[in-house]
């Protein structure tokens, strides 16, 4: 079983559209749960970190966490054709951070 | 106000050769992490570091991979004789603290090309 899983997509949703993007792992001790962006050859970019059971909601970006699930997700509003990049769930494990293998989403005008 | 710097950004190794990864943290940041993509794929944990101590080094291959975070200077990850299969792109993170797993910030990378 992976430690953190994550659907590859492409996930396509059209402008202005909610993107709802899902998470799961498998360490039941992690604290911390984060949600980065990466553009086509880029580096990864921190969008969103969550440690409480909840929402938590910046801008257009809502993250949700539900430790007894084991699940995170993170939702765009508004989705702009800028967004399309791969949305990589991170969940910190001890000392580290592992990582997804991402969610690519797609929005298209 | 610089952020996590890497360099070269672009690195290209025949088989056979060595590759040196560099890696200074941002102001104020004493723990580097290296990761490792692969095309289309994941980040991979390779090694966590602090000044002059390896802390987890799980994520390394056992033979020709690297690390060090020196006194003075910056973390250096070291590729000894590089295969095709090393070839992708190497990041490097850093962050002010671990408790409570702070997020990272990440430099640019390295894309290292064996050929």
């Amino acid at each position: 079983q992976k430690e953190v899983e994550q659907n590859s997509g492409p996930l396509s949703v059209p402008e202005g559209a909610i993107a709802s993007l899902n998470c799961t792992y498998s360490d039941r001790g992690s604290q911390s749960f984060f949600w980065y962006r990466q553009y086509s050859g880029k580096s990864p970019e921190l969008i969103m970190f969550i440690y409480s059971n909840g929402d938590k909601e910046d801008g257009r970006f809502t993250a949700q966490l539900n430790k007894a699930s084991q699940y995170v997700s993170l939702l765009i509003r508004d989705s702009q054709p800028s967004d399309s990049a791969t949305y990589l769930c991170a969940v910190g494990s001890s000392d580290k951070l592992i990582f997804g293998t991402g969610t690519r989403l797609q929005v298209f005008p | 106000n610089a952020g996590v710097m890497q360099n070269p950004r672009h690195l290209v190794r025949r088989r056979g050769q060595e590759a040196r990864l560099r890696c200074s943290p941002m102001k104020g940041h004493s723990h580097v992490y290296w990761y490792r993509q692969l095309p289309e794929e994941g980040l991979k944990f390779m090694v966590y570091l602090q000044k002059e101590n390896i802390i987890d080094e799980s994520g390394m291959p056992k033979e020709r991979f690297s690390a060090e975070f020196p006194k003075e200077g910056p973390s250096i990850l070291r590729i000894q004789q590089v295969v095709r299969g090393d070839s992708a792109a190497y990041f490097c993170a850093s962050s002010p603290q671990t408790k409570r797993g702070y997020g990272y910030t990440f430099g640019s990378g390295t894309r290292l090309t064996v050929v």
